[in-house]
């Protein structure tokens, strides 16, 4: 079954410090994968994606991911973080015929100063 | 401002009620997928919609149905509301059918009492 595993339910880190999310799947095909980061009361908005090529991707505001096809993984990074960033962030797979997305249950992250 | 648009923001309604979710698309957009967000279940994907014809189902309730207007426009109706129904519901819409990811609404956020 296609599913998403989000192992760290939340994460606490200081501002300016380093930041990994986890993130495994499972998926029949070549995957499609996403980042999507959710604010309080707001909704989910793209982070980054990868479809093939380069298996590090860049997306905006300063994350990057990378795509690990042996480790069926596909990790959030960030070098140093900003109290803005304390949001919540989802991971997603896609990639069949009907296009829908299926989400992890997200990583809840707080930045303290 | 996502260009995806979700009416009401806000709901709050009685046990056994029925009410109606509105979605307008990104201009350009074919594509509206109907998400259910709650703490238990995470993101659950309801349904697509891929220029008005119903592409993929996902855990949907049979007291739940939606439809996409020859404007593209979608509506998602809940009937039989129980407690359990109450979550923020996304609309998110693409131009394709999805490999490339979506962009999602603010929500509407369903009280039932």
């Amino acid at each position: 079954a296609q599913s998403v595993t989000q192992p760290d339910i939340h994460i606490t880190v200081s501002e300016g410090a380093s930041l990994e999310l986890r993130c495994n799947y499972s998926y029949g095909a070549t995957p499609y994968l996403f980042w999507y980061v959710q604010s309080p009361g707001q909704g989910l908005q793209l982070l980054l994606k990868y479809f093939s090529g380069d298996t590090l991707v860049q997306g905006i505001k300063g994350f990057e991911a990378e795509f690990k096809r042996s480790q069926s993984s596909f990790n959030l990074r960030k070098p140093s973080v900003h109290w803005s960033d304390a949001a919540e962030y989802f991971c997603a797979v896609g990639g069949g015929s009907q296009g829908n997305l299926i989400f992890g249950k997200g990583t809840k992250l707080s930045v303290k100063p | 401002d996502s260009g995806v648009t979700q009416t009401p923001k806000h709901l709050i309604t009685a046990t056994g009620q029925r009410v109606t979710l509105r979605c307008s698309p990104r201009s350009g957009d074919l594509s509206v997928y109907w998400y259910q967000q709650s703490l238990d279940q995470g993101l659950q994907f309801l349904i697509q919609y891929y220029n008005g014809e119903e592409r993929a189902k996902g855990n949907i309730l049979e007291r739940f149905s939606a439809q996409q207007f020859p404007d593209l426009h979608s509506e998602l109706n809940l009937s039989s509301l129980e407690l359990g129904d109450s979550a923020l519901y996304f609309c998110a819409s693409s131009v394709d059918r999805g490999h490339y990811g979506y962009t999602f609404g603010s929500g509407t956020r369903l009280t039932v009492v």
